[in-house]
């Protein structure tokens, strides 16, 4: 677990501020995601990077911008915060090959104001 | 896309019972179908996963089922303790830009193990 870290941990922002949340894996994982989970949604994928300079959409990437110029680093920034991307934000990562699973950092609660 | 509904969303048992939960998905092309676990404040942690080539695995006191004509798949968790309490999530696959694998959850349930 200590294999993939998120920072901030807690961030309170303003309504129309850039806010970026980082994410880090020591383990060389090729695919890294990122996920918003808010009451009665469940998770929903925001972002998914099969690799540096590899990125691809899930389902509510709108007002999200990701970038990966390195295989651990996966930041996720939300250009101007709105109140309804308040959420806990879950980075993952897993390796390819015969095992699929998902490994996720301890989250980031965001609150935006 | 890949629509996962999960059912129900809350269940409360008596300790030692058994608790199923089942999951519904769209995608017939969707082969891998993971449960995970999320106690309070934590992180989702992975708990046991099937392929559509098996209908059943199972892991000591955790099941799944699978049944791909139908597609829906269950978990079953036997002799239930009070660390099972927990939300719980099914997930479905789905293809992603340069390979591996795009999860889509459904939105949990809230199991409570009652003394």
């Amino acid at each position: 677990d200590a294999g993939i870290t998120q920072s901030p941990r807690y961030k309170i922002t303003e309504t129309g501020r850039q806010v970026t949340l980082m994410c880090h894996q020591t383990w060389s994982h090729s695919y890294m995601f990122w996920y918003r989970q808010d009451l009665g949604h469940g998770l929903r994928l925001i972002y998914y990077s099969a690799a540096a300079d590899i990125t691809d959409k899930g389902e509510v990437p709108d007002g999200y911008v990701v970038s990966r110029s390195k295989t651990e680093n996966f930041p996720l920034t939300l250009e101007s915060a709105t109140r309804s991307q308040t959420s806990v934000y879950f980075c993952a990562s897993s390796t390819p090959g015969d095992s699929y699973e998902q490994y996720f950092g301890p989250g980031t609660r965001l609150t935006v104001t | 896309g890949e629509n996962v509904e999960q059912h129900p969303s809350t269940l409360s048992v008596q300790e030692g019972d058994s608790a199923v939960i089942k999951c519904t998905y769209s995608d017939s092309a969707s082969n891998y179908f993971p449960w995970y676990k999320q106690e309070l404040g934590k992180r989702p942690q992975l708990i046991i996963d099937i392929r559509s080539n098996v209908g059943e695995k199972k892991d000591q006191r955790i099941a799944v089922t699978l049944n791909k004509t139908a597609k829906h798949f269950s978990l079953h968790i036997t002799e239930t303790q009070p660390e099972d309490s927990a939300v719980y999530f099914c997930a479905a696959n789905s293809p992603g830009v340069g390979g591996g694998n795009k999860l889509t959850f459904g939105t949990g349930t809230q199991l409570k193990v009652e003394l």
